[in-house]
This record gives structure tokens, sequence and C-alpha cells, in this order.
């Protein structure tokens, strides 16, 4: 079975302190991702990454960074975490997509979320 | 822009009923692929059902089916027999053609059954 194992579940911090944001798959999995998930708004997309040290902005990086040092790994980080970037943070991986013009049937898997609140 | 909408913030059904929740679509790309997720009050996201947009034949898996109208742009997820473990949040989820698959999330459906 795939496993995305994110590193905490619930977290607390303070306004300003620097938040990391841990996760790790363990199916060889080319692409990760970090989604942001609020009440009435689903899941958006904060970064991905489809290679190692490769990452791309999602909808919403504005007051987060990510790195990606080695492939079964991916962090978000908060430079200076904020009250509104309190919310649920969940990973993802998903292999590479294979070519084609059709889209491949190309299943992302979560990890079971970290909850952060910024006090 | 590729956006997906659930305008069913909540639904209530009773146990052994069939539900079906609603999911449409805009995109202006005729391939790509739309996906349905579970998320238990635990907090993990689980697949589903996936239907690509070429696919002939309406997704089943299991109790789940997707009914797919493609001219309607509707991916609405169907489950049959409803059990009280079904009582979770539901979102429908597109990806484009191209690139690292990435998926844009409806608003999310949450589903109670009642004994």
């Amino acid at each position: 079975d795939v496993k995305v194992t994110q590193s905490s579940r619930y977290l607390v911090k303070r306004t300003g302190e620097k938040v990391f944001l841990e996760c790790v798959q363990d199916m060889d999995h080319e692409n990760m991702f970090w989604y942001r998930q609020d009440p009435g708004l689903g899941l958006r997309l904060i970064y991905f990454s489809y290679d190692v040290k490769m990452k791309e902005k999602g909808d919403i990086p504005e007051g987060y960074s990510v790195s990606r040092e080695k492939k079964e790994r991916f962090s978000l980080i908060l430079e200076s975490a904020s009250t509104n970037q309190t919310s649920m943070y969940l990973c993802a991986s998903s292999p590479a997509r294979t070519g084609g013009r059709v889209v491949a049937k190309n299943i992302q898997y979560f990890g079971a979320g970290t909850r952060l609140s910024v006090l | 822009a590729q956006k997906i909408t659930q305008t069913q913030p909540g639904m209530f059904v009773q146990e052994k009923e069939a539900v079906t929740l609603d999911c449409t679509y805009d995109t202006s790309d005729p391939s790509y692929g739309l996906f349905w997720y579970k998320q238990p009050s635990s907090g993990e996201m689980i697949f589903l059902i996936y239907q690509g947009s070429y696919d002939q034949q309406n997704a089943t898996e299991g109790r789940y089916s997707l009914n797919f109208q493609k001219a309607r742009k509707s991916a609405n997820l169907v489950i049959s027999a409803s059990q009280l473990g079904d009582s979770a949040m539901y979102f429908c989820a597109m990806s484009p053609p191209q690139g690292a698959q990435k998926l844009v999330f409806g608003q999310g459906t949450r589903l109670t059954i009642n004994p």
C-alpha cells in the first residue's frame, strides 16, 4: 500500500515563528503536493514538485516555501507564521504522468493531514 | 482555467438508501480526468473513483458509480445502499491533460448517514 506520512497531526505555533511541515512517501513517486484545506473552500494547492529540487507555485503560494532535497521527502515552510495560516495542511504524492493525449488515471495519495493553529 | 462546483454543502440520508452527490465542472480542454475522494473525520483523503473524459462508459467501483454527463459537464457520484461508514466529506476533483497532474477540488459535500 502507498503510504504518505505527515510528521505531525496537530501543531500549535506562535505568530512569527518559522514552521516546518514534513511529508514522506514510500512509493518512489515523482510528484508531491502541498494543499491547504479550509471550510467551504475545499483544497487549494500551495506548491508542488515533480522532481527532486524542482518546485512550482500552486494557487496560493504567498507566505509559504517548499524544499525537496530527496525524492521521498517534501517539506512545507512557513517563514513567519501568521494567524491566517491556521488551517489543515494535506500532503499528497503521485507517480509521473505517462505520455499521451489522454489523461492518465494518475491518482494522488494523501497523508492524514496536519492541523496547524497559529496563535 | 478549470473549476469544480459542488452545490450541496451538506446532505442527510437514511441508511441503505442510495445517494447522489452533485459535481459540475468547467474546462475548455477536451482531455481531462475527474476524481472523487472521501475524507472521513480522521482527515485522510481516500480515492474512490476516476472517470476519464474519453471513457465511453461510466466508471463503477463497488457501491460507487460516477454518472458522467459530458455535454452537461457533470460528474455526479452515486453511492448505492448507503452505510453508516459512508458519513464523511466528499470532494470532486479534476486534473488537466498536461503537467504534473495537479488536482482542482470542489468545496466538498458533507454526507451524514442516519440509522
